[in-house]
């Protein structure tokens, strides 16, 4: 079956340097998102990875390696504002998305 | 974990007709569901909330007679495309809140449906 990995909940400080983990097992690969998505709002677009490698967007970056199934997004110089749900997915071999359940990430003064 | 279906997977369909996506949670009950478009950058519009047994309640700038929402039941949600014209073509993904999975701001999402209108 098709699966995606993530943690459920993870805690930092703000100013601090967090990576949220995401690995999957699905068929195919087309590519990787990471969203953001705040309490009561609709997912933002963080990133989305194609090839191997680190992408830095500002504070963001993203990593995927395709052999291991794995991706992780990195949040340097967190903000409290930075306290969001953050999603993995993944697209399929049909270009379907499979989706993480989120890892809810709460930050600390 | 909670899952999220939706059917079709992809549709074809020619201007003018109307077509129904559904959007179902296969094993939890979801009071609210979420339409959402996805566009080329990869960005999710917020089309609408659905309430079961309520009326959907439409974003800014999204037309409820072209896109009509229907919550049926606590597992199932659909959205009719009504006189689809070519601009409609988009990735159309749906979630789904759960009163019993979760905590109560947890969206499932679902594998997204892909229209093209020729």
């Amino acid at each position: 079956g098709q699966n995606i990995d993530q943690p459920t909940e993870m805690t930092a400080t703000e100013g601090a340097i967090v990576q949220i983990n995401c690995t999957y097992q699905t068929s195919g690969f087309n590519g990787l998102f990471w969203y953001q998505q705040h309490a009561g709002e609709a997912p933002t677009f963080l990133s989305y990875n194609v090839l191997d490698g680190l992408e830095e967007k500002g504070r963001f970056s993203s990593f995927l390696s395709r052999s291991k199934g794995y991706s992780y997004l990195l949040l340097k110089e967190l903000q409290m504002k930075d306290s969001a749900s953050y999603l993995c997915a993944v697209e399929d071999s049909n270009y379907q998305l499979i989706w993480g359940a989120g890892t809810k990430l709460i930050i600390k003064p | 974990g909670a899952v999220v279906s939706q059917h079709p997977s992809r549709v074809i369909c020619k201007s003018g007709t109307s077509v129904k996506i559904e959007c179902r949670s296969l094993d939890f009950q979801a009071t609210t569901m979420f339409w959402y478009r996805q566009f080329p950058k990869k960005s999710l519009m917020l089309m609408a909330t659905s309430n079961e047994g309520s009326k959907a309640t439409y974003e800014q700038g999204v037309e409820k007679d072209k896109f009509l929402i229907n919550h049926a039941s606590l597992t199932l949600s659909t959205l009719t495309v009504t006189s689809a014209h070519p601009e409609d073509s988009s990735f159309y993904i749906c979630s789904a809140r759960s009163q019993t999975t979760g905590d109560l701001e947890t969206q499932y999402f679902g594998p997204g449906t892909r229209l093209l209108v020729l």
